[in-house]
């Protein structure tokens, strides 16, 4: 089973920030790496695929790098709306797992 | 609009059975795989299993494995999932997730708002 670790656990910066969120892999999971947002009492919600490809009606703020273990979710500068809870996953093999989320809070 | 609507939730006793619906509607359910993934409160995501498009291919995770059967009913665009022997740890919200694309791979997007599955004495 591929883990996924995000960092920080928590992150607190002011609108108008560039946020930079970490997801690294126990293994390659080539560019098979997906970001999820979550809002208290919401179901995720899809932002980026496949490393780098933004979901239909995300805004361009948000964006996606990286590349075998090591991938990052910016977002270029917060609006209000954007502090949530973020998620990676990876599609690589079966079981797909996802990370354990790291918190966006408004410092 | 695209819609999944999950029922079937509620408190149910250790060791004993429960089964989850997923209403789909506004897409073409039969062209799609579709998902079971679970948050615990307070908790992060766990994938649970996998159903193809047309039921043939199915997969689960290691923990509900033998416990849990994911299955579909095309005609009816309902997604299930039968969960057996259940324990205090399978205690959360279930959430059904489509794959945005049709034979992309494990890619959720929509996702239903949930259905709450409580085990406890």
């Amino acid at each position: 089973e591929i883990v996924l670790t995000q960092s920080p656990a928590t992150l607190s910066l002011s609108p108008g920030e560039r946020a930079a969120l970490s997801c690294r892999a126990s293994q390659t999971v080539n560019n098979y790496l997906a970001w999820y947002q979550q809002k208290a009492g919401q179901a995720p919600r899809l932002l980026i695929y496949d490393t780098s490809n933004r979901a239909t009606g995300v805004p361009a703020r948000f964006s996606g790098s990286g590349s075998g273990t090591d991938f990052t979710l910016t977002i270029s500068s917060l609006e209000p709306e954007d502090f949530a809870v973020y998620y990676c996953q990876h599609r690589a093999n079966w079981p797909i797992t996802f990370g354990q989320g790291t918190r966006l809070e408004i410092k | 609009q695209v819609q999944l609507v999950e029922s079937g939730g509620g408190v149910v006793q250790p060791g004993r059975s429960l089964r989850l619906s997923c209403a789909a509607s506004g897409f073409s359910f039969s062209s799609y795989a579709m998902h079971w993934v679970r948050q615990a409160p307070g908790k992060g995501l766990e994938w649970m299993a996998v159903i193809s498009y047309d039921g043939n291919i199915k997969y689960y995770a290691d923990s509900v494995k033998a416990r849990f059967t994911i299955s579909r009913d095309n005609s009816k665009n309902t997604l299930y999932l039968q969960m057996n022997s259940l324990r205090d740890e399978d205690t959360a919200v279930y959430h059904c997730a489509r794959e945005v694309k049709p034979l992309l791979g494990p890619v959720f997007d929509p996702w239903g708002q949930g259905t709450l599955v409580t085990v406890s004495s």
